[in-house]
């Protein structure tokens, strides 16, 4: 199986900057995600790596690193619909393992 | 709006019961997945079919079965309900099998078991 790791909830101020940290450990990796989770509603993908490095996507970037096992997703210039949970998800084997998810919540 | 529709919305039943949920799928896209998302759980993968084959296997019960039809919508069938089984259920589809195809989630279906 996987073990996802990230954090529980983080809080930043409108127009800033937040990094969301993913550590995961897994055999027959082939492929991390990111989604968007408002309450209640159902996940949108915002970012897929299966190589190394930062793929960049407008105010969103996600970064991997397979030998460390770590990606992270970068949200800048913060918006107040960014207010919601971020699901960061592996795929080995056809599965896609999620992580509990982080909780962002933007303040004006 | 993903394309991809679940019905019901909301459905409320008693333990001991059985219930069905429906997904169609995006026009074209092949694969159909189930998840469920309960408050303590989070976002857990059950069940994969890829044009009309079961093709992967999460944390399924044994009380829950899936199946696609020809015409590649699927229905997720819950048997014996317990009031753990309380949950938001989403079906996504993707084009294809391959780890770089996205998956498109429904709205889900809100099982409440009383």
């Amino acid at each position: 199986g996987q073990n996802i790791d990230q954090p529980t909830e983080m809080t930043a101020t409108e127009g800033a900057i937040v990094q969301i940290n993913c550590t995961y450990q897994t055999s027959g990796f082939n492929g991390l995600f990111w989604y968007q989770q408002h309450a209640g509603e159902a996940p949108t993908f915002l970012s897929y790596n299966v190589l190394d490095g930062l793929e960049e996507k407008g105010r969103f970037s996600s970064f991997l690193s397979r030998s460390k096992g770590y990606s992270y997703l970068l949200l800048k210039e913060l918006q107040m619909k960014d207010s919601a949970s971020y699901l960061c998800a592996v795929r080995a084997d056809y599965k896609l393992s999620f992580g509990a998810g982080t909780t962002v919540t933007v303040r004006a | 709006d993903s394309g991809v529709t679940q019905t019901p919305k909301h459905l409320i039943t008693a333990t001991g019961q059985r219930v069905t949920l429906r997904c169609s799928p995006r026009s074209g896209d092949l694969s159909v997945y189930w998840y469920q998302q309960s408050l303590d759980q989070g976002l857990q993968f059950l069940i994969q079919y890829y044009n009309g084959e079961e093709r992967a296997k999460g944390n399924i019960l044994e009380r829950f079965s899936a199946q696609q039809f020809p015409d590649l919508h699927s229905e997720l069938n819950l048997s014996s309900l317990e009031l753990g089984d309380s949950a938001l259920y989403f079906c996504a589809s993707s084009v294809g099998l391959g780890s770089d195809y996205e998956q498109y989630f429904g709205p889900g279906t809100r099982l409440t078991v009383t």
